[in-house]
């Protein structure tokens, strides 16, 4: 069965800082994975998607960038971290009509 | 340009009553539009899904409408149980390969026993 993790869970991190959220999926080869954003009062916002290794698009432009290095291996960096980039992260692989995403656990990330 | 909106931040919601969840699209060009029920700290899980070809779908309790004429959707819980008081996300996706679902910005439903 097809399972995503990603870590870590929690994670509190001062402006300025870098930032590395690791996804993987396993169960399944070439996945579109995605990063969505949930922050206050902005429901899911779509960050990311890759729909193979090295490809990647970006939907908003923002203080992170994205990179898939492996097939099942979805990565969220930033260099410097700003207040606003907090945030609950969740990635996510799939689509299609029937079963549409299956997203991870998420990580909440706290920028002070 | 916000192509999936939910207009209701929250809905209450006695236990055993209907709850009726909304949500309005501007893209015509959606193929499928999806519910997902997220809890506090988890990520989201799917829920319920319906055709844009389709005008109904039934799940159990849950039941999924759609109104291509007015581009709304609505999801009915019935009867409503308090283990059903999440956060509901309406979106909307492509059929199209390299696309991504589109999401509302979520509706806070509370059942109160």
């Amino acid at each position: 069965s097809q399972t995503i993790h990603q870590w870590p869970a929690t994670l509190v991190q001062p402006v300025g800082s870098p930032l590395s959220l690791e996804c993987t999926v396993e169960g399944t080869s070439n996945p579109n994975l995605y990063w969505y954003r949930q922050a206050a009062g902005r429901g899911l916002q779509l960050l990311f998607y890759s729909v193979g290794i090295g490809q990647i698009s970006s939907e908003v432009p923002q203080n992170l960038s994205a990179s898939r290095p492996q097939d099942r291996q979805f990565i969220l960096s930033s260099k410097k971290l700003l207040l606003s980039d907090s945030g609950f992260y969740l990635c996510a692989w799939g689509g299609g009509a029937n079963y549409g995403y299956t997203f991870g656990s998420g990580t909440r990330l706290t920028v002070v | 340009d916000q192509q999936v909106k939910q207009n209701s931040p929250s809905l209450s919601v006695q236990e055993g009553r209907i709850s009726i969840l909304n949500c309005d699209y501007t893209n015509s060009m959606f193929d499928y539009f999806l519910w997902y029920k997220k809890y506090p700290a988890e990520g989201p899980t799917f829920l319920i899904s319906i055709s844009s070809i389709k005008d109904k779908n039934e799940d159990g309790r849950f039941t999924v409408f759609l109104n291509k004429s007015a581009k709304h959707l609505s999801l009915h819980i019935v009867p409503s149980q308090p283990g059903d008081s999440a956060v509901y996300f309406c979106a909307g996706g492509h059929d199209q390969a390299g696309t991504a679902l589109i999401f509302g910005k979520g509706t806070t439903l509370s059942v109160s026993s």
